[in-house]
C-alpha cells in the first residue's frame, strides 16, 4: 500500500540519451514535488506542480521537463542526459494548502549516465 | 536568499549518548520545520516536525526546540541505540502555500555500539 511510487528504482544509461522517471501518490495530496540528492547527500528541490499546476520551477537545466497528467501523477523527463545528471531522484507530496506539511517521499530513482 | 544551515556534518557518539543536531534559517516567515532521517539507500521519513507556535516538542527518545528569535532550531536524540545511524535533514518551508521546503546540508550520525 504505497503512499509514493516512482519507477524505475534504478536507471542506467548513456550521455545523450533521453529518458523519463514516473510517479505517482495515493494519499489525495494536491501538490508533488521532484528533488535531486547529489552525492553529497544534499536534498534540492527542482519542480513543484498543484494539481496540474507548476509552481515551482527552480534554476533548473531546460532539458529537464516535468508533467503532471492529473494531481496524483509526476512525471520527468530528461533529454540529452550529461554526465552531471547522475544523482538520485525524489518524487515527494504533502498538502501544501494551508501552508508546512509532512512531505512524504518515494523511494527515490538512482540515475546513472555513463 | 533562503537558507538552512545544519551542523555537524557527521556525528558519532556512544549508545546510550544523546545526539543533538543544530539548524538556522533565513526567511524569518518560515513556520514548519520538519526533521527527516535517512537511511542508507531508502527515502527520507519524517520524524518529528514543529510549527513556529510551538517552544519545544518531545516523542519518545527524540525531542525538538526552537528559537523563533535565533532563528535557530535543533533536534535532541537521548539514549541513542545503533538503529539511529543514519543521516538526518533539518528543513523549514518557505511561507507560501506552495509547500516548498529547503533542507540542510544534513548530518551523518554513528552510533557505536
Amino acid at each position: 500500500d504505497t503512499a509514493v511510487s516512482q519507477t524505475p528504482k534504478y536507471l542506467v544509461t548513456q550521455m545523450g540519451n533521453d529518458k523519463s522517471i514516473k510517479c505517482e501518490q495515493n494519499l489525495g495530496h494536491d501538490t508533488m514535488y521532484w528533488y535531486k540528492q547529489d552525492s553529497k547527500k544534499f536534498l534540492k528541490i527542482m519542480f513543484s506542480y498543484n494539481n496540474k499546476e507548476l509552481i515551482i520551477n527552480e534554476t533548473v537545466p531546460n532539458r529537464f521537463s516535468p508533467k503532471s497528467p492529473d494531481k496524483a501523477h509526476l512525471n520527468l523527463h530528461i533529454n540529452s542526459l550529461e554526465l552531471g545528471d547522475s544523482a538520485v531522484y525524489f518524487c515527494a507530496s504533502s498538502q501544501a494548502r494551508g501552508g508546512g506539511t509532512e512531505a512524504f517521499f518515494g523511494q527515490g530513482t538512482r540515475l546513472t549516465v555513463v | 536568499g533562503e537558507n538552512v544551515e545544519q551542523h555537524p556534518s557527521t556525528l558519532s557518539v556512544q549508545e546510550g549518548d544523546s545526539a543533538v543536531i543544530k539548524c538556522t534559517y533565513s526567511d524569518s516567515a518560515s513556520n514548519y520545520f520538519p526533521w527527516y532521517k535517512q537511511e542508507l539507500g531508502k527515502r527520507p521519513q519524517l520524524i518529528i516536525d514543529i510549527r513556529s507556535n510551538v517552544g519545544e516538542k518531545k516523542d519518545q527518545r527524540i525531542a525538538v526546540t526552537l528559537n523563533k528569535t535565533a532563528k535557530h532550531f535543533s533536534l535532541h536524540i537521548t539514549e541513542t541505540q545503533p538503529e539511529d545511524s543514519a543521516v538526518y535533514f533539518c528543513a523549514a518551508n518557505i511561507a507560501s502555500n506552495t509547500g516548498k521546503l529547503i533542507f540542510g546540508q544534513g548530518t551523518t550520525l554513528q552510533v557505536k555500539p
